[in-house]
């Protein structure tokens, strides 16, 4: 069964630094998908960044971009010019391909909570 | 478009009160989602539909849980009778078949069973 691993129940980031999420996942699929959300306080879910396995470039969308390792299974996000908005728990998730069935699996990591300090 | 339209975003009942809980997903998708989303167990899938056919109730926690979608644009998540380890914020969401398309997320229901 696919699971996802944040590791990091939180972090801070000084405002304008860098930071880095990590994720892990496990998987015998060589297709997949991955995806970054943002949840703010609003609770709103919101798509950050998203990642097909077969590609080998990372995604990359503004300040936010992954890095990919698909034979280590790792999909971390760097957040660039960290910014107070960030603030946020994030969460990274998994998709698979739809099976022959039309049924695919979407599991979500624990989640991240982002501290940006001023 | 609107996005994914949930009511109500907030609900307040009593142990063993039916709950009904509505969604309409965006346009032209024909995938849509509940989660439920807790402190304790994170976010999880409740169940899916494909053109509103659903297509895994796995998530799905007890036989009080039962979901609906009677057509493109509706969608009910029923709790009967509702228990206060239903407390939860409770995820609509929807996307379209194919590529890498992610699910687009509702505002959420955040239930409160006393």
């Amino acid at each position: 069964a696919q699971t996802v691993t944040q590791s990091q129940p939180e972090m801070s980031v000084q405002e304008a630094e860098t930071v880095t999420l990590s994720c892990t996942y496990d998987t015998s699929e060589s297709d997949y998908y991955l995806f970054w959300y943002k949840q703010p306080p609003s609770r709103q879910m919101i798509l950050v960044i998203r990642q097909e396995a077969y590609k080998q470039q990372n995604a990359t969308e503004n300040r936010f971009s992954v890095n990919f390792q698909k034979a280590a299974k790792s999909f971390s996000l760097k957040i660039s010019d960290s910014q107070l908005g960030d603030a946020a728990m994030y969460f990274c998730a998994y998709r698979s391909l739809p099976f022959t069935s039309g049924t695919y699996k979407y599991i979500f990591g624990t989640g991240t909570r982002l501290k940006v300090l001023a | 478009d609107a996005g994914v339209i949930q009511s109500p975003r907030h609900e307040v009942t009593e142990m063993g009160q039916e709950v009904t809980l509505r969604c309409k997903p965006i346009s032209g998708h024909d995938y849509l989602f509940w989660y439920r989303q807790t402190m304790m167990r994170g976010l999880e899938l409740l169940i899916y539909f494909n053109n509103n056919v659903p297509i895994d109730d796995s998530g799905m926690p007890e036989d009080r849980f039962s979901a609906k979608m009677p057509n493109a644009s509706f969608s009910t998540l029923k709790i009967q009778p509702s228990e206060p380890r239903d407390s939860a914020v409770y995820f609509c969401a929807s996307s379209t078949s194919g590529g890498p398309r992610p699910e687009f997320f509702g505002p959420g229901t955040r239930l409160t069973v006393l």
